[in-house]
């Protein structure tokens, strides 16, 4: 069975503090792949990063940046010196080849100006 | 279109009634899903198309849902004798292909509210 779980409902921060958003997952397949979405208030759900189970690489792409572990199954994502326009619902998101994405319940997210 | 397109943006009817609810998908996109995001719950899978054809409908949550793609396109989720459990924001997203690791780009949404 595959499972995300984001067990933070909800995080409040003051602008330019660092949070760092929680994914542990579960799957009994080797190959998967993980996947964050921004929602903001808009609505729309925006793509944010891919990774596959074979590459355990951090990466960081301006002020995000993510934690990959597969030794504790989790997929952390970070923010650092956070903004109010990053304020949104973030999901983390499972799949496997062929299959549709099963979604955390996602972490609302407020940076206070 | 740059995105994926869904219409309309809200909808508003009363139960009972029928309704139809459309996405068009980015272009040369192969793989179409349907998602349903009700308040304060995270999303939860309806049904994907690969092609016209719908290998997984097993989202759907009771046989008043049903949704087809014509074209390869453009796709529309019906769902007959609204009941007001139905009130949610249907999500559209597409993919190039249907193979667990293309990124999924979804559409706004449409806002359901069943009287």
């Amino acid at each position: 069975a595959q499972k995300v779980t984001q067990a933070q409902t909800e995080i409040s921060v003051v602008e330019k503090e660092d949070v760092t958003l929680d994914c542990v997952y579960e799957t009994r397949d080797t190959t998967y792949y993980l996947f964050w979405y921004k929602q903001p208030p808009s609505g729309e759900l925006v793509f944010l990063i891919r990774r596959n189970s074979f590459d355990e690489q951090n990466e960081i792409s301006g002020r995000y940046s993510w934690n990959f572990q597969k030794s504790t199954s989790s997929f952390n994502f970070t923010i650092t010196a956070s903004q109010v326009v990053d304020s949104a619902v973030y999901f983390c998101a499972l799949s496997h080849r062929g299959t549709p994405l099963v979604f955390g319940k996602g972490t609302r997210l407020s940076v206070i100006a | 279109g740059a995105g994926v397109s869904q219409s309309p943006s809200n909808k508003v009817t009363e139960k009972g009634k029928d309704v139809e609810l459309r996405c068009d998908p980015i272009s040369g996109h192969t793989a179409l899903y349907w998602y349903r995001q009700s308040l304060g719950q995270g999303l939860e899978f309806l049904i994907y198309f690969q092609g016209n054809s719908a290998p997984d409908k097993s989202g759907l949550p009771s046989d008043r849902f049903s949704a087809e793609r014509t074209g390869g396109s453009v796709s529309t989720l019906t769902i007959q004798r609204t009941q007001q459990e139905d009130s949610a924001v249907y999500l559209c997203a597409s993919s190039l292909l249907h193979s667990g690791n293309q990124p999924q780009h979804f559409g706004d949404g449409t806002r359901l509210s069943i009287l």
